[in-house]
């Protein structure tokens, strides 16, 4: 398998436009994971699927972020309208299961929001 | 509640000296831990991880830790640093219904020459 895909590795965006970050997950993975990584904040959990349903999305900073799973292999995580202080790395990750088995991380996302 | 406290923001070691990356945890179930790496501008890989088996865990790369209940810790440690060890290193503690899962500060680690 070739783990996590995440897509793009770098955006680069004007304030106000919207942002669609994308993710495939291993296949065979119930899980999946969406984080962001801030110098300020360091790594946070925005959201997580089982079996493509949002589980928990009580770490999603506001109504301007959306996050989907239509199906086992595809997610994406939305920033309509996007704001500069959005700019940090976004990880989706994805697990077998949750008890006792680590997740496997995708490369990330760069976004800078200018 | 379930919280992680990774103890150093950054610490530097000699090539060839032995490293310790302190990590505390407070859990109300019986957690899961895991140690992660990051090497600058990759994602995160796994080093190791603690399931209620051995409590002492050996990973990749020559890191070990060790799981203390009564100390609440699972400091990450390695004989000998090399230079390739450069990087930060994240704790992660795991427990609950839904296996919340949390994410220490990280620890960046410097290995000078």
């Amino acid at each position: 398998d070739a783990g996590v895909i995440q897509s793009p590795r770098h955006e680069v965006t004007e304030m106000g436009q919207e942002v669609t970050l994308r993710c495939k997950p291993i296949s065979g993975h119930d899980y999946l994971f969406w984080y962001r990584q801030t110098m300020m904040r360091g790594l946070e959990l925005l959201i997580y699927f089982n079996n493509n349903v949002p589980i928990d999305d009580s770490g999603m900073p506001e109504d301007r972020f959306s996050a989907k799973m239509p199906n086992a292999s595809f997610s994406t995580l939305k920033i309509q309208p996007s704001e500069p202080r959005d700019s940090a790395v976004y990880f989706c990750a994805s697990s077998p299961s949750l008890r006792g088995t680590e997740a496997f991380f995708g490369q990330g996302t760069r976004l800078t929001v200018v | 509640a379930q919280s992680v406290t990774q103890l150093d923001s950054h610490v530097s070691v000699s090539e060839g000296t032995p490293v310790l990356l302190r990590c505390n945890y407070s859990s109300s179930y019986s957690p899961s831990l895991f140690w992660y790496v990051q090497h600058p501008n990759k994602g995160l890989q796994l080093l190791l991880k603690y399931t209620s088996a051995a409590t002492l865990v050996k990973g990749i790369n020559g890191f070990e830790a060790e799981f203390k209940k009564s100390e609440t810790s699972f400091h990450l440690t390695k004989p000998s640093a090399h230079m390739s060890d450069a990087a930060e290193y994240f704790c992660v503690v795991s427990s609950g219904g839904y296996q919340k899962v949390t994410f220490g500060t990280g620890t960046k680690l410097q290995v000078i020459p």
